[in-house]
Formats: C-alpha cells, structure tokens, sequence
C-alpha cells in the first residue's frame, strides 16, 4: 500500500470555527490532490499540488485553501466552516511523470460540520 | 471540462451472477485514461481497472473487464461471478495527463449489492 495518512480519521466542528486537515505521504509523489465526496457527485477535486508551494484550484474550492511547505504534507483548511462542507474528504497522491501514473487514496476523512 | 455519468446509483446481482456497470463520459482530449474503482465500506478507494484510450483492445483482470467504446464515450464494467466481497460503490472515472499531474474526473457511482 502506498504511505499516505489523513488524519484526523473523524472530526465534528460548529459552524464558523476553522478547520484543517492533513494529508501526509511517504512516496516522494510530486502531485497531491484534495476532493471530496458526497452523494449523487461522486468525488470532486478541491484543489491540488504541483510542486511545493505550487497548488491550483479545482472544481469546488470555494470555502477552502491549501498549502504545501514541504514533499510530504498538503493541508486542507477551511477557514470559516460551514454545514455545505459536511462531507468525506480524499487526499490522493500521483507520480504524475506519465499516464501510467496511478493515483493512491487516503483512507477518508468524515467530517461533520454541526 | 470533463465529465462522467453513472447512470445506475443502485444495481443488484444474485452470487456467481454477471453484472455490468454502465459510465458515459464527453470529452474533447483524444489521449486519456478511464477507471473503474471499487470503494467498499471500508471508505478505501481501490482501483479495479485501467483503459489507455489508445488501446483498442479491452482490458482485463481476472473477473472483471471492460467494454469500451471509443466512439460512443462509452466504458463499462462487467463483473463475471459476482461475489460476495464486490459489495460497494462502483466509480468510474476519467483521466487526462497534462502540467497539473493526474486529475481524475469521478461520476456519481453504482451501489452494487451482491446478495447470496
């Protein structure tokens, strides 16, 4: 299995109170990505990592910022929960060198913004 | 932008049965990759299965394979001798190689249940 950690596992959080989450990988993988995964959408991508300090926006990146200092972390945060936020959250990682580049999941974040 | 449809957000298969998972995508790339991933109760996302849309040949793993067909935009997964542990959210997705890495595009998924 590929060396990637989210943690927390689980976190329940009040509207309005910021959150972060973090995404951390032992693969050296240049890519990082953030989706999440809701009902009926399957997953959507947040945002993602090309490089240190290199990220973008994805599909649905209203409400939440990143940040990448170093290879191994990506952090999520969202600075203002809010109850649209409640959901699972993937971090994903990818060598990204060729099409051949499979991407490897985190094991999921729930969160429950109350 | 891509997207991916799963038009079955629920199927169900009797044990040793053959069951076959539908996804449409539109896209305009010519070079791309498609998935299939399984994610069990375990919330764990596992891939399944991979197509080169340069291959015309349909990939294969053991029970499962694919038919797809370049033209229509279409890729679906047929599971041969369902069993017991193919119980989970089936998700199809497409992928396309450019400066931003890997970016998957997911459709909304089939909750398959195999029953006995």
């Amino acid at each position: 299995d590929a060396g990637i950690t989210q943690s927390p596992r689980h976190k329940v959080t009040e509207t309005g109170t910021p959150v972060t989450l973090r995404c951390h990988q032992t693969e050296n993988h240049r890519y990082m990505y953030w989706y999440r995964q809701d009902p009926g959408h399957g997953l959507r991508l947040i945002h993602y990592s090309y490089g240190v300090k290199d990220t973008d926006k994805g599909e649905v990146s209203d409400g939440y910022s990143v940040s990448r200092s170093k290879t191994e972390d990506f952090l999520l945060t969202l600075e203002s929960a809010t109850s649209s936020q409640t959901s699972v959250y993937f971090c994903a990682i990818a060598e990204g060198r060729s099409y051949l580049s499979e991407a490897f999941f985190g094991q999921g974040t729930r969160l429950t913004v109350v | 932008a891509q997207t991916v449809t799963q038009s079955q957000p629920e199927m169900s298969v009797q044990e040793a049965e053959t069951v076959t998972l539908s996804c449409t995508y539109d896209t305009s790339e010519n070079n791309y990759y498609l998935f299939w991933y399984k994610q069990p109760p375990s919330r764990q996302m596992i891939l399944v299965i991979r197509q080169e849309a340069y291959k015309q040949q349909n990939a294969t793993e053991n029970r499962f394979s694919v038919n797809f067909q370049k033209a229509a935009k279409s890729f679906s997964l047929k599971i041969s001798d369902s069993q017991l542990g193919d119980t989970a959210m089936y998700f199809c997705a497409f992928m396309k190689h450019n400066n931003a890495g890997n970016m998957l595009t997911f459709g909304g998924g089939t909750r398959l249940m195999v029953k006995p």
